[in-house]
């Protein structure tokens, strides 16, 4: 039972366009949100996060974007930058689940120069 | 401040030993949560640990086992090892209560 899902295992853009990376899941009791950046080997690396009670959070070049209703929440990089090529995960976690992370498969993304 | 730290990066281990992994947390962190990688099953949840005491498990079986001291340090114990053992074994601390969870290199290890 995968209760969280990337379904696109992969995503190339080219430099400074923007980078859309979508996550979906289907546990309500979910209610805070997380994308990771990782590197094959290396720990995965924090990049923002997003409370159920919220629809959006911006930090720098990155926004995540939640839509309750329809279970999916989304991250944007702009503009993307060859730096950014990495493995990104969402992930997920209750707020009776302590540190409990539910994680999807992952998205490849490559940004080419 | 320091990071999240894990010993030992990468270790080979043959079929039917054990293997014991360090963390430490970030400081002030008190809850410390481990988490294995591997291609075929992504990342997964271990073990979570909070004032020395385990309080989420995943579905791992009972070889995996942890601990945690004192002082928030904590170490994860592998049991009689198999080849599908070979994987990234990641550890995570936040606050308590804390939503953000930050992540250690990793311990990269390799049954054979």
């Amino acid at each position: 039972d995968q209760q969280v899902k990337q379904n696109s295992p992969s995503l190339s853009v080219q430099e400074g366009r923007i980078s859309i990376l979508n996550c979906d899941y289907t546990n309500s009791m979910f209610d805070y949100f997380l994308w990771y950046k990782k590197y094959p080997a290396e720990g995965p690396t924090f990049l923002i996060s997003i409370s159920s009670i919220k629809d959006k959070n911006e930090d720098g070049r990155f926004t995540v974007f939640l839509n309750k209703s329809a279970k999916h929440l989304s991250l944007h990089i702009v503009p993307s930058q060859p730096g950014d090529s990495a493995v990104y995960f969402c992930a997920a976690k209750g707020e009776t689940s302590g540190s409990r992370l539910t994680f999807g498969e992952g998205t490849q993304l490559t940004v080419n120069p | 401040k320091a990071g999240v730290t894990q010993t030992p990066r990468y270790l080979i281990k043959t079929r039917g030993q054990q293997v014991t992994l360090s963390c430490s947390p970030i400081s002030g962190h008190r809850s410390v949560s481990w988490y294995q990688q591997t291609p075929g099953q992504g990342l997964q949840f271990l073990f979570e640990y909070f004032s020395e005491t385990q309080r989420n498990k995943g579905n791992f079986p009972g070889r995996f086992s942890g601990r945690q001291f004192s002082n928030s340090r904590s170490e994860m114990n592998v049991s009689t090892l198999e080849l599908g053992d070979s994987a990234l074994y990641l550890c995570a601390s936040s606050v308590v209560a804390g939503n953000t969870i930050y992540f250690g290199e990793g311990s990269w290890l390799t049954v054979v």
